[in-house]
């Protein structure tokens, strides 16, 4: 069965660069989630989109942004990295209409040096 | 958002042991959600619990709610060692998943 992708599985940034990571959800999934692990942290709820619209918004800083494409997939844009910023970055998807629980990506690491 | 708790907040015990974690939260949930992270990996769903079910199994898995607690527990019988990862609740309120803290669990060989 398909799983939620992500990519890339692996980012190096410098401080104050700018990131781009990509989620594809399960097929026919309407809902998309954000979240960030930091090193021994728990995952933290970022944002979500429900039908390509943000549904919900956790602690995600003002220099990144979010969106969800026509054909489902979402991007997380992250600019003016800093340090902190290192963490694995977790997507999920799930289908509301069928209260399914989420389904999450392998995530992407990112590491801002 | 987080607003769950779930004790204990890391949990040993041997191997072939039950292994049970508590979750709590503050609102009031459409159905509450058990999902175990191994290292690095994403987090995996173990199990949903309906608001209208007192008691859930699958397979070692058994899952108690109880909303007028607002608690759920999370009971894994005769564990093995690759049991041993993190484990969360998350509780859907209207569409919005409110999480726990997350329980360590540690089985020793």
């Amino acid at each position: 069965a398909a799983g939620v992708i992500q990519s890339p599985r692996h980012l190096i940034k410098e401080k104050r660069e700018t990131a781009t990571l990509k989620c594809y959800p399960i097929p026919r999934h309407d809902t998309v989630y954000w979240y960030q692990q930091g090193p021994g942290q728990d995952p933290q709820f970022l944002i979500s989109f429900y039908e390509k619209m943000q549904s919900d918004k956790g602690s995600i800083p003002d220099r990144f942004s979010a969106q969800q494409f026509s054909d489902y997939h979402s991007e997380l844009n992250m600019s003016s990295l800093e340090l902190g910023d290192s963490a694995l970055y977790f997507c999920a998807s799930s289908s509301r209409d069928r209260e399914s629980p989420l389904h999450f990506g392998n995530g992407t690491r990112l590491t801002v040096t | 958002s987080q607003q769950g708790e779930e004790d204990p907040q890391a949990l040993s015990i041997q191997e072939g042991e039950n292994a049970t974690m508590n979750c709590s939260y503050k609102t009031s949930i459409n159905n509450l959600q058990w999902y175990r992270q191994n290292s690095g990996r994403g987090l995996v769903h173990l199990i949903l619990i309906r608001s209208n079910e007192r008691e859930k199994h699958s397979g070692r898995l058994r899952v108690t709610l109880d909303t007028s607690k607002k608690s759920s527990s999370l009971l894994i019988t005769a564990s093995r060692a690759a049991d041993t990862a993190s484990y969360f609740c998350a509780g859907d309120s209207n569409y919005q998943l409110i999480w726990g803290a997350g329980t360590k669990l540690i089985i020793k060989p």
